[in-house]
């Protein structure tokens, strides 16, 4: 079984377009994350949710925005989608981002998405 | 915006080498630092947490060590292997939970 899964693995849409990326861990993570790959290859954190509450908020613009209907899904809005949008973006799950331990993300396939 | 900085950016080995890289981080606000393994067209792979200054840690072939005083950290590997090329992450995670990545370490190893 997949721990941490994403779709769609490949996404292209039109300029203006609205899209969803959705993720699912399945390992009873409390935290889940987005990251974005550019173009130089580092990858970004975007957002991160514990417990349905947003935690961390990079200053990302206002038309990407994270909804987590459950512990287990954390899926990603893209409103009026940009040429600038087009990377891989990852998620990621982690158990306690409040714990003394530090822990360690697994992180999903990665979708890649192509704005034309 | 902090700078999570990774050497080399690539590297190329014979098969049976050792090697290692580095990762720089800052030193202030420190609370863990990262290892993942990258392979192409897959998405990348814990290998160490590392969260006290001297930790050592090690799997299989691979090791690492931590200063974070001096806001460094070491990954090695030993007898290097045509599988163990990969891009070699680390990411600084600081006091307010926020991960900071470097660019990696390409590596390929020549049977």
């Amino acid at each position: 079984d997949t721990a941490v899964s994403q779709t769609p693995k490949y996404l292209v849409t039109q300029m203006g377009n609205d899209k969803s990326i959705k993720c699912e861990q399945n390992l009873g993570h409390d935290t889940m994350y987005w990251y974005k790959q550019d173009s130089k290859k580092f990858l970004k954190i975007m957002f991160s949710y514990n417990n349905k509450e947003l935690i961390i908020n990079e200053t990302v613009p206002n038309r990407f925005s994270p909804k987590s209907p459950d512990k287990a899904h954390l899926n990603l809005h893209i409103n009026s989608l940009e040429l600038g949008d087009s990377a891989v973006y990852f998620c990621a799950s982690s158990q306690d981002i409040d714990r003394e331990v530090s822990d360690t993300q697994y992180f999903g396939p990665g979708t890649r998405l192509t704005v034309l | 915006i902090l700078n999570v900085e990774q050497s080399p950016q690539s590297l190329h080995v014979q098969e049976g080498d050792s090697t290692n890289f580095t990762c720089s981080f800052p030193s202030s606000n420190f609370y863990a630092l990262h290892w993942y393994r990258w392979e192409t067209a897959k998405s990348p792979e814990a290998l160490f947490v590392m969260t006290l200054n001297g930790d050592e840690k090690k799997k299989g072939r691979i090791s690492a060590t931590l200063n974070t005083k001096e806001g460094y950290s070491y990954l090695y590997i030993k007898g290097s292997q045509p599988e163990d090329s990969a891009t070699y992450l680390c990411a600084f995670r600081d006091n307010f939970n926020k991960f900071y990545f470097g660019s990696g370490t390409k590596l390929n190893v020549k049977p």
